[in-house]
């Protein structure tokens, strides 16, 4: 256990819709990651958060959206889906943001209908 | 061309036996992860390096900054080691957004 928890561990859903994905990093962890992986394109980052600030954006589309609050749990926002949306998306926490291990949490696992 | 680059793609191999996966990047790092994803999905970190060599129970891993190129070793293989091993590499200095090898899958025989 990696001490990272996200919800919910599966989602279907059907195109055109909006989800909400939750995060909670492990305590004292700063920093939030989310990845995205999907058969086509595997492992791919998608955004970083620090402390409430977002750090360092990579791969994400603009009808993807994130935000971290004051307790440093995050949420990613994920609209009109489409069936390509359909992936793993992981979140993972460090404590600063920098090089340092990642901890991953369990994913959750999107179906896009 | 590929960031990370991972060999073999696939590797079978009977329990006992010594493992090596292969990564290679092609631009400056600040470091380089191993990662383990179990059949159900899960991911572990295994490894997080900037230079020289690691070691944790049965796996090591090396990387050397000067030719980028690092391996995992696995030494008296199990089945339980079977899973995908993916190497990431960290780009910026300032933030550690990871890039990511497609992956090795390794299934080890009894």
């Amino acid at each position: 256990d990696s001490g990272v928890t996200q919800t919910p561990k599966h989602l279907i859903t059907a195109t055109g819709q909006r989800v909400t994905l939750r995060c909670s990093p492990r305590s004292g962890d700063l920093s939030v990651y989310w990845y995205q992986q999907s058969l086509d394109q595997g492992l791919q980052f998608l955004i970083q958060y620090y402390n409430g600030e977002e750090r360092a954006k990579g791969n994400i589309l603009e009808r993807f959206s994130a935000q971290q609050f004051p307790d440093l749990h995050s949420e990613l926002n994920l609209s009109s889906l489409e069936l390509g949306d359909s992936a793993l998306y992981f979140c993972a926490s460090s404590w600063g943001g920098g090089a340092e291990t990642q901890y991953f949490g369990p994913g959750t696992r999107l179906l896009v209908l | 061309k590929n960031e990370v680059e991972q060999s073999p793609q696939n590797l079978t191999a009977q329990e006992g036996e010594f493992i090596t996966i292969n990564c290679s990047y092609s631009v400056g790092i600040s470091a380089l992860h191993w990662l383990q994803q179990h059949p159900g999905g899960g991911i572990v970190s295994l490894f997080m390096l900037s230079s020289g060599k690691k070691k944790h129970g049965r796996l090591i891993a090396t990387i050397n900054i000067q030719e980028k190129h690092s391996s995992l070793h696995i030494t008296a293989s199990h089945p339980r080691d079977s899973a995908v091993y993916i190497c990431a590499v960290g780009l910026d200095f300032g933030n550690e957004k990871l890039t990511f090898g497609t992956g090795t899958r390794l299934t080890i025989i009894p």
